[in-house]
């Protein structure tokens, strides 16, 4: 168990309207990650950081931003919620295991209307 | 780019062997993983290789051949609780992974 915990753990909002995902680790790790995982297309990364204040783009960045401003918190902001940003959202961590693995959390199901 | 590819589904005998290939072309190479995701849980670390050859975890092995950028989970000794989705990753030069979209392991009785 890595300590990851998401919330919420399942959101339903409209078109237009803010969302924002919590993503915090009990455990002090540098590097957190932000995934969308949809039918077909696997994992994606949005956004990950590298520190406190440290983030950079991924793959699918467009229509998210993200903060950390504590070791422990990673959001994510969906600024103007669209219908194509329904989908499973996973955080993880890269553990202290001796191959730097990641860890997910539990996922946040994510649905725009 | 990051190119990863994976067959989308494969079906096992309860008590059988599968294999689950995995092709990739990266920018970057500095690891390739397998995870295992049960529907509707989080992906969970299953093994990782990084130089050539076979690693062996149990009932799982996981081979690596990087001059063929290719990959293979062998699950051994089929099980119902085997039937899940298994996700093919490579990391790059950091601390990044790229994902291929997974193959669904159906194993019957």
């Amino acid at each position: 168990d890595a300590g990851i915990t998401q919330s919420p753990r399942h959101k339903v909002t409209e078109t237009g309207t803010p969302v924002t995902l919590r993503c915090h680790q009990t455990e002090n790790h540098r590097y957190m990650y932000w995934y969308r995982q949809d039918p077909g297309h696997g994992l994606r990364l949005i956004h990950y950081s590298y520190g406190v204040k440290d983030t950079d783009k991924g793959e699918v960045s467009d229509g998210y931003s993200v903060s950390r401003s504590k070791t422990e918190d990673f959001l994510l902001t969906l600024e103007s919620a669209t219908s194509s940003q329904t989908s499973v959202y996973f955080c993880a961590i890269t553990g202290g295991g001796e191959n730097y693995e990641q860890y997910f959390g539990p996922g946040t199901r994510l649905t725009v209307t | 780019g990051q190119n990863i590819d994976q067959p989308t589904e494969m079906t096992a005998t309860e008590g059988a062997i599968v294999q689950i290939n995995c092709t990739y072309q990266t920018s970057g190479f500095n690891g390739l993983f397998w995870y295992q995701q049960h529907a509707g849980e989080a992906p969970t670390f299953l093994s990782y290789n990084v130089l050539d050859g076979l690693e062996e975890k149990g009932r799982f092995s996981s081979f690596l051949s990087r001059s063929k950028g290719y990959s293979y989970l062998l699950l051994k000794e089929l099980q119902m609780k085997d039937s899940a989705s298994y996700l093919c990753a490579v990391r790059d030069g950091d601390y990044k992974l790229s994902f291929g979209a997974g193959t669904t392991v159906t194993v019957r009785a």
